[in-house]
């Protein structure tokens, strides 16, 4: 058990629906990763937060959208669903750059 | 942007032979080389880091080494068990704080 809490374990939807995946660091962890893992792309980086600020952006569509709040917990918003954003969504925190820690994902389905 | 490739892309392994796994990358000012375990249905796992001001890290049965002249670093695991057997993922960070990741080595170790 890394200590990083995602939910939902599984989320079932249907294409141009908008979902919320939601993170919960580790204790004393300030920054938090997002990342997409599906077959055909690997794992993806999205994009990282520390202490509620934006601090580095990768292959993040625009489509989707990321925030951080003053209890530290993160929210990736996914809109405009579509078939190949079907995937697994991994959240990972770390005390500042470095080290991280996944949690167990999310497996995102859209029908 | 980064390029981080990773081979081989499966590898099996008899029990206590050695298994190592190569990663190259791109941007030569990346600074930090982490290497994760997956095992199925999990996330990725730290097992191991390297920063680049280190040429070897050891823990135990699982070594890294880097090459900064070739870009180049090398997860090296020894007395390999089946509980070894998961993916292994390399991956690089740059100064922007981004990490980019291999595609992955399904390791099997056979008894």
């Amino acid at each position: 058990d890394s200590g990083v809490t995602q939910t939902p374990k599984h989320l079932i939807t249907a294409t141009g629906q908008r979902v919320t995946l939601r993170c919960s660091p580790r204790s004393g962890d300030l920054s938090v990763y997002w990342y997409q893992q599906s077959l055909d792309q690997g794992l993806q980086f999205l994009i990282q937060y520390y202490n509620g600020e934006e601090r580095a952006k990768g292959n993040i569509l625009e489509r989707f959208s990321a925030q951080q709040f003053p209890d530290l917990h993160s929210e990736l918003n996914l809109s405009s669903l579509e078939l190949g954003d079907s995937a697994l969504y991994f959240c990972a925190s770390s005390v500042s750059a470095g080290t991280q820690y996944f949690g167990p994902g999310t497996r995102l389905l859209v029908l | 942007g980064e390029n981080v490739e990773q081979h081989p892309s499966t590898l099996s392994v008899q029990e206590g032979d050695s298994a190592v796994i190569k990663c190259t990358y791109s941007d030569s000012a990346s600074n930090y080389f982490p290497w994760y375990k997956q095992e199925l249905g999990k996330g990725p796992q730290l097992i191991i880091d390297i920063r680049s001001n280190v040429g070897e890290k050891k823990d135990q049965r699982i070594a890294v080494t880097l090459n900064k002249t070739a870009k180049h670093f090398s997860l090296h695991i020894t007395e390999t068990q089946p509980e070894d057997s998961a993916v292994y993922f390399c991956a690089s960070m740059n100064t922007g704080n981004q990490f980019y990741f291999g595609t992955g080595t399904s390791l099997t170790v056979i008894p």
